[in-house]
């Protein structure tokens, strides 16, 4: 199993535009998260998803759009990107909410100038 | 609020002592807590966690973690360090927001291990 993979592995946006960010995961877990963690800050939960079509908020959610379409896979978009976006992002699943052994990938880190 | 602290932001240790890296709590209700370690350009790894039961919790790569309801602790410690356990750890809680439960982190404490 590859686990969870993101992609890109780091990109440099400028202000106002947009990307998406990508993750997969090949264990067929319904749990999915998005982060960001900044120096000294920990992570941040910005959208987290509990299975195909169902997605919610987390705590830093403005900026970000998410989908869940497939089991495996969980988009997060960023539009009219800012400085304050610059961040590392991980994207993590679980097999159960209870469980809460979240599997992470190795992360995206952008930049916005 | 329900959250975790990590007071220490760097400890070193040298290799071969005994290392300890801290964690407190604020839950309502009973806690379930874990820790996560980082490796440079790395994702997050499960270390261990507490849901219930004995307050000595054994994880991966040597890992214990000593439950404490008393000073709502949940220290991570280690007999003996290696110059490879060097690397960023994360305390985390679960909390309750509306019908999910999700995990909020601390701060994380970077692990140094001297040889």
């Amino acid at each position: 199993n590859a686990g969870v993979t993101q992609t890109p592995k780091f990109r440099i946006l400028k202000i106002g535009q947009s990307m998406t960010l990508q993750c997969t995961q090949d264990m067929n877990h319904n749990y999915m998260y998005w982060y960001r963690q900044d120096p000294g800050m920990g992570l941040k939960l910005i959208y987290y998803s509990v299975g195909a079509g169902i997605t919610d908020k987390g705590e830093v959610p403005n900026g970000y759009n998410v989908s869940r379409s497939t089991t495996e896979d969980f988009p997060l978009r960023l539009e009219l990107a800012a400085p304050s976006q610059t961040s590392v992002y991980f994207c993590a699943s679980s097999r159960r909410q209870s469980s809460y052994e979240q599997y992470f990938g190795p992360g995206t880190r952008l930049t916005v100038t | 609020a329900q959250s975790v602290a990590q007071p220490e932001d760097q400890v070193n240790v040298a290799e071969g002592n005994p290392l300890t890296v801290k964690c407190t709590y604020s839950v309502s209700g009973n806690p379930y807590l874990f820790w996560y370690v980082q490796y440079p350009n790395r994702g997050l790894q499960f270390l261990l966690k507490y849901i219930t039961g004995d307050n000595l919790v054994k994880g991966s790569y040597g890992f214990e973690a000593e439950f404490n309801k008393s000073q709502t602790s949940f220290h991570l410690k280690k007999p003996s360090a290696l110059v490879s356990d060097s690397a960023l750890y994360f305390c985390a809680v679960r909390v309750s927001s509306g019908s999910a439960r999700q995990l909020t982190f601390g701060s994380g404490t970077q692990l140094t291990v001297l040889p």
